[in-house]
């Protein structure tokens, strides 16, 4: 079965970068898009930004650009994604997606990012 | 890019039947027909209920059905559950391959 496998909490300071990783497995990696999408404390779903596994090719929403970097692994079928300059609103619980909103939607156990100082 | 409006909360009786809207604009929930709905539990990952305005993917109970009117998507529970009770979030295409979620609605069982 279709499953996505996502790192462990991460404990940050401000400033500092974190790399959050999404391990696929039941289906071939290359295929589908990878997105990703986060929960701050208290707030709603926002969507990052996706991945196409197969190119690399990548879209973020202005809000990310230039701060957040989708990459992947396709020999270990992992997806990555990496938030830069860390502030205390990054705080969010992270999850991958394969092609969310669609028939062939599943979603990884997310990733609790805790950024303080 | 601004997120579609939902209402902060809706509730109903078991049994009942209750409707969540989502309202943006002509750019992107008027737009296209690539709106979806989600049910996410606190603590766990959403769940898929909808996509295209009114598919529902396997593993997506009939209960849960979605359809649109101009710039506002909306999605209807009937027989409301208990187990209804979490938070729903429309997602809409908003061009330029991006997505964007609403706010979110609090939904109660009463």
């Amino acid at each position: 079965q279709v499953q996505l496998v996502q790192s462990g909490t991460e404990v940050k300071k401000p400033g500092a970068s974190v790399k959050v990783s999404c391990k696929a497995s039941g289906y071939v990696f290359t295929s589908y898009h990878i997105h990703w999408v986060r929960q701050a404390p208290g707030q709603g779903l926002e969507w990052m930004g996706w991945m196409f596994a197969n190119s690399g090719e990548t879209k973020y929403t202005a809000k990310f650009q230039g701060r957040v970097a989708m990459t992947r692994d396709t020999s270990i079928s992992t997806a990555y994604m990496e938030v830069s300059d860390l502030r205390s609103d990054d705080t969010a619980v992270y999850y991958c997606a394969r092609n969310a909103g669609s028939p062939h939607d599943s979603w990884g156990q997310g990733t609790l990012v805790l950024v303080s100082s | 890019q601004a997120a579609p409006t939902q209402p902060a909360s809706v509730s109903g009786f078991l049994g009942q039947s209750i409707t969540i809207s989502c309202t943006g604009t002509s750019r992107d929930v008027g737009g296209y027909n690539l709106v979806s709905w989600f049910q996410h539990h606190p603590g766990k990952a959403p769940k898929l209920l909808i996509y295209e305005v009114s598919e529902r993917p396997s593993g997506s109970s009939n209960r849960f059905t979605g359809s649109k009117s101009g710039n506002t998507a909306s999605l209807t529970i009937s027989g409301l559950q208990a187990e209804d009770e979490a938070d729903y979030y429309c997602c809409t295409h908003a061009g330029g391959q991006i997505s964007v979620f609403g706010g979110g609605t609090k939904v109660a069982v009463l």
